[in-house]
């Protein structure tokens, strides 16, 4: 199994700019979310899904979107860039019912 | 809601020696809680989670947690330390549900010095 997969690792955006950060699992989990994380911050909870079609805020949603058309899949879009959010994103996913939570290896993402 | 406390922002330790990190918690309900570690430019790595079974829990790479209702405490030890235990130190809370967010620390760097 490949777990938890991010695409791409790295990406430098200017400012205004949009692009989409993908997130795959092959696990059947119906939970997953986005983090971002900075120095000093630990991780942040971006937006969540319990499911296909269900998703919801966390702490830091402003400036980001998300959506859940499959199970496998949960891209995190950035709408307008900002140098704000210059960080590194992570995704993770669990089941619903169980506690562990499986990450990504992360995409470092900088907006110049 | 859910929080988490992490005191330290980093601890150096010499190799051999004890390691603790100390993690405070917050929870409205009986929590799930966890340690994660993640080596430089990796993701997270879970070490050990507490499910309300037993109090002291066992994880990888020789690392145990004592969960400590009365002191809302999860402080992570082990007994000695290595070079490859350098490395930041996430914990992490979660309500029992299934339905709550998982709740990170702000982290805590080890240094294991020679």
């Amino acid at each position: 199994n490949a777990g938890v997969t991010q695409t791409p690792k790295f990406q430098v955006l200017k400012t205004g700019q949009s692009m989409t950060l993908q997130c795959a699992q092959d696990m059947n989990h119906e939970y997953m979310s986005w983090y971002r994380q900075d120095p000093g911050m630990g991780l942040r909870l971006i937006h969540y899904s319990v499911g296909a079609g269900i998703t919801d805020q966390g702490e830091v949603p402003n400036g980001y979107n998300v959506s859940r058309s499959t199970t496998e899949d949960f891209p995190l879009r950035l709408l307008s860039a900002a140098p704000s959010q210059t960080s590194v994103y992570f995704c993770a996913s669990s089941t619903y019912r169980d506690t562990e939570a499986f990450f990504g290896q992360g995409t470092r993402l900088t907006v110049v | 809601a859910q929080s988490v406390t992490q005191l330290g922002s980093h601890v150096s330790v010499s190799e051999g020696a004890l390691v603790l990190l100390r993690c405070n918690y917050s929870s409205s309900v009986p929590p799930y809680l966890f340690w994660y570690v993640q080596y430089p430019n990796q993701g997270l790595q879970l070490l050990l989670k507490y499910t309300s079974a037993a109090t002291l829990v066992k994880g990888i790479n020789g690392f145990e947690a004592e969960f400590k209702k009365s002191e809302t405490s999860f402080h992570l030890t082990k007994p000695s330390a290595h070079m490859s235990d350098a490395a930041e130190y996430f914990c992490a809370v979660k309500g029992q549900g299934g339905s709550e967010k998982l709740v990170f620390g702000k982290g805590t760097k080890l240094t294991v010095n020679p």
